[in-house]
């Protein structure tokens, strides 16, 4: 199956500062791309789904101001979480897809807000 | 609305079939999924069905499709150590999103 990367796999970070978070899709060019949002021991929840060219579409109560989505090519995606505070820390997923085709997901990146 | 609900733990003996099971809400959803999530990794798709479909087996995998009741399971057959994952049901509302479950934790022991 085609490939999702995510950089970092793991993050620490103070209270106050911005934490940015890559998503590559590796084999394939993904004309859109999905941002979750995992709790320890809860489900996956859609954050924002994004396509190449254009702004990202927010679930409601995701700040978009908050988490900032760019998906600038058809290989990456990146979410800045910006002023990050310790009730953002998580563990945040991507996936990737080519046009209605499966999504992948990429292997999610912890981060931690101290 | 869209909610999607999973028992929340599995526990079985290795060699023993397994069964995981999930109620959906939306029945428009043309395809319902089944992923495995193993620890600090992303999600692999295990196998998904087609709403007009009743049953899909693939290898150890059998899937169940209840649309009346929207209940949808999953059979692992001979559940080997290496089955134990958390496995997240996912109903596809419509082509962009995917809805998941709660999630139900395997562990397998010897």
């Amino acid at each position: 199956g085609a490939v999702v990367s995510q950089h970092p796999s793991w993050v620490i970070c103070k209270s106050g500062t911005s934490v940015k978070i890559e998503c590559r899709s590796l084999d394939f060019q993904a004309t859109t791309m999905f941002w979750y949002r995992q709790f320890p021991k809860q489900s996956l929840m859609l954050m924002a789904t994004s396509n190449e060219g254009s702004k990202a579409t927010y679930e409601q109560g995701v700040e978009k101001d908050k988490f900032l989505i760019n998906h600038a090519s058809l290989t990456l995606s990146t979410l800045t979480v910006t002023s990050a505070h310790p009730e953002d820390s998580s563990f945040y997923i991507c996936s990737a897809r080519s046009g209605f085709n499966e999504q992948f997901f990429g292997p999610g990146t912890r981060l931690t807000v101290l | 609305g869209e909610d999607v609900e999973q028992s929340l733990f599995l526990s079985v003996r290795e060699g023993d079939s397994s069964v995981i099971n999930c109620t959906y809400t939306d029945s428009s959803s043309t395809y319902l999924y089944w992923y495995k999530q193993e620890p600090g990794a992303g999600l692999q798709l295990l196998t998904y069905i087609f709403s007009n479909m009743d049953m899909k087996q693939d290898q150890r995998l059998t899937v169940l499709l209840n649309k009346k009741d929207k209940h949808l399971s999953l059979r692992i057959a001979d559940t080997q150590t290496g089955d134990s994952a958390i496995y997240f049901c996912a109903e596809s509302p419509n082509t962009d999103k995917l809805i998941f479950g709660t999630g139900t934790r395997l562990q397998v022991f010897p």
